[in-house]
């Protein structure tokens, strides 16, 4: 299938590199937030969450920081590997019982041998 | 794997046809959920299912309509076909004891219409 997102920011690190993907969100009412990486044809995957009663969550070679005094969300990945190469979204969404989440346009992480 | 599975994963129709797209689901999820994909705009939500026969619009439903008659299925349709409809569609599912509230996506359907 076709990718999507051709023009999208772009993050280019070495394999082994830390890499640090950036999100700021709009609704400064939103309490759940997620990650997601797409690879080309493929679905979003679910990566990591964190609630907004919390700063920093942290998942296998993955932790995902929330600075809610300026809108912000990062994503860093340690020693990324080439298999990290995709496209990353994060979403915001209100707790409302179930999500209806508000995406980014996301970020393509080149990741080079 | 969320056992999500989508039909038709890829369809080129005319303009003015009515076309269907299917999400189907095997772990009883409650939620379910229709988005497109667009370069520039991210993921967009066209409509959403909180139960059997209860449906509401997202961001972008202009154009579309569904039908959740069963838990396992929920179906997009597009009574008639626009070029604007052009996109990749992606069923999403959440809500079960396993899953709590994470939305799990389909591998979508790329539609095409000319």
């Amino acid at each position: 299938g076709e990718s999507v997102g051709l023009h999208l920011p772009t993050l280019s690190v070495q394999e082994g590199d830390n890499s640090i993907i950036n999100c700021a969100y709009s609704n400064s009412a939103s309490d759940y937030f997620i990650w997601y990486k797409q690879e080309s044809g493929k679905g979003p995957q679910f990566i990591i969450d964190i609630r907004s009663n919390m700063d920093k969550r942290q998942g296998q070679r993955v932790t995902v920081l929330l600075n809610k005094t300026v809108k912000h969300l990062s994503l860093q990945i340690a020693a990324t590997q080439p298999g990290d190469s995709a496209v990353y979204f994060c979403a915001e969404s209100l707790n409302t019982g179930f999500q209806k989440l508000v995406f980014g346009t996301g970020t393509r992480l080149l990741v080079s041998p | 794997d969320a056992g999500i599975t989508q039909s038709p994963r890829h369809k080129v129709t005319e303009t003015g046809t009515p076309v269907t797209l299917r999400c189907h689901q095997t772990e009883n999820h409650r939620y379910m959920y229709w988005y497109r994909q667009d370069p520039g705009h991210g993921l967009r939500l066209i409509h959403y299912s909180y139960g059997v026969k209860d449906t509401d619009k997202g961001e972008v439903s202009d154009g579309y309509s569904v039908s959740r008659s069963k838990t396992e299925d929920f179906l997009l349709t597009l009574e008639s076909a626009t070029s604007s409809q052009t996109s990749v569609y992606f069923c999403a599912i959440s809500g079960t004891a396993d899953s709590g509230n994470t939305i799990y996506f389909g591998e979508g359907s790329w539609l095409t219409v000319v």
